[in-house]
């Protein structure tokens, strides 16, 4: 699976738009874009992802560049209970991955009151 | 529906000790995963399974066993115990490689 590359940390107001940034360089064509969060040592929560188009869910928006190199998970109204760990992970589609997600370090997003 | 459930939430060995962690999962996944989280790191793979009676090596699995005989069951067995394996143990599902994981919340270990 590709290498991804997320900033250790960033900061938003509550109320604001969250937007985290996920550098993919090395992503190849059947590889999906995963967006993981954690709160607090819970275990791993799921978002979104997403292969070539954009997407969008109850929780999140996923812009993936035309391109593929690079891609910004969007939380639309941040609140303090978005503060996470979010982890942008590259998985290949179907016919292979079958050893799960590896895991970087991730962004720490700290929502400010 | 309990989703992915961790047993126990949390124990404390002395070295040497053996113990079995057990996840289950009620979601008819073929897909079963066992990980480890150090403070300040991400999640490292352990073992995991594609499938009841299957399972294999992930990136860290010297020092630990798992099992797989049901379906809904996968075990993870620490037969003697290190303080290296003082950690927070996740377990995950999925349907297939192209689908989400679901992940469980965790068992905290200490071996003293």
């Amino acid at each position: 699976d590709a290498k991804t590359t997320q900033p250790p940390s960033m900061d938003c107001a509550e109320g604001r738009a969250a937007n985290l940034p996920c550098n993919h360089s090395t992503i190849s064509g059947n590889e999906y874009v995963y967006w993981y969060r954690q709160i607090h040592s819970q275990g791993p929560q799921y978002i979104i992802h997403g292969l070539k188009n954009n997407e969008t869910n109850e929780m999140a928006s996923l812009i993936i560049t035309e391109d593929r190199k690079s891609s910004t998970l969007i939380l639309p109204h941040a609140t303090l209970r978005d503060t996470a760990v979010y982890y942008c992970i590259v998985r290949v589609a179907s016919g292979g991955g079958a050893d799960g997600l590896t895991f970087g370090k991730g962004t720490h997003l700290i929502i400010q009151p | 529906n309990a989703g992915v459930t961790q047993t126990p939430k949390f124990r404390v060995l002395k070295t040497g000790q053996s113990m079995t962690l057990l996840c289950a999962q009620d979601m008819n996944h073929e897909y079963m995963y066992w990980y480890r989280q150090d403070p300040g790191m991400g999640l490292r793979l352990i073992h995991y399974s594609v499938g009841e009676g299957t399972t294999a090596k992930g990136e860290v699995p010297d020092g630990y066993n798992v099992s797989r005989l049901k379906k809904q069951n996968f075990l993870l067995g620490l037969e003697s115990a290190a303080p290296s394996q003082t950690s927070v143990y996740f377990c995950a599902s999925g349907r297939g490689t192209s689908s989400p994981l679901h992940f469980g919340n965790g068992t905290r270990l200490t071996v003293t």
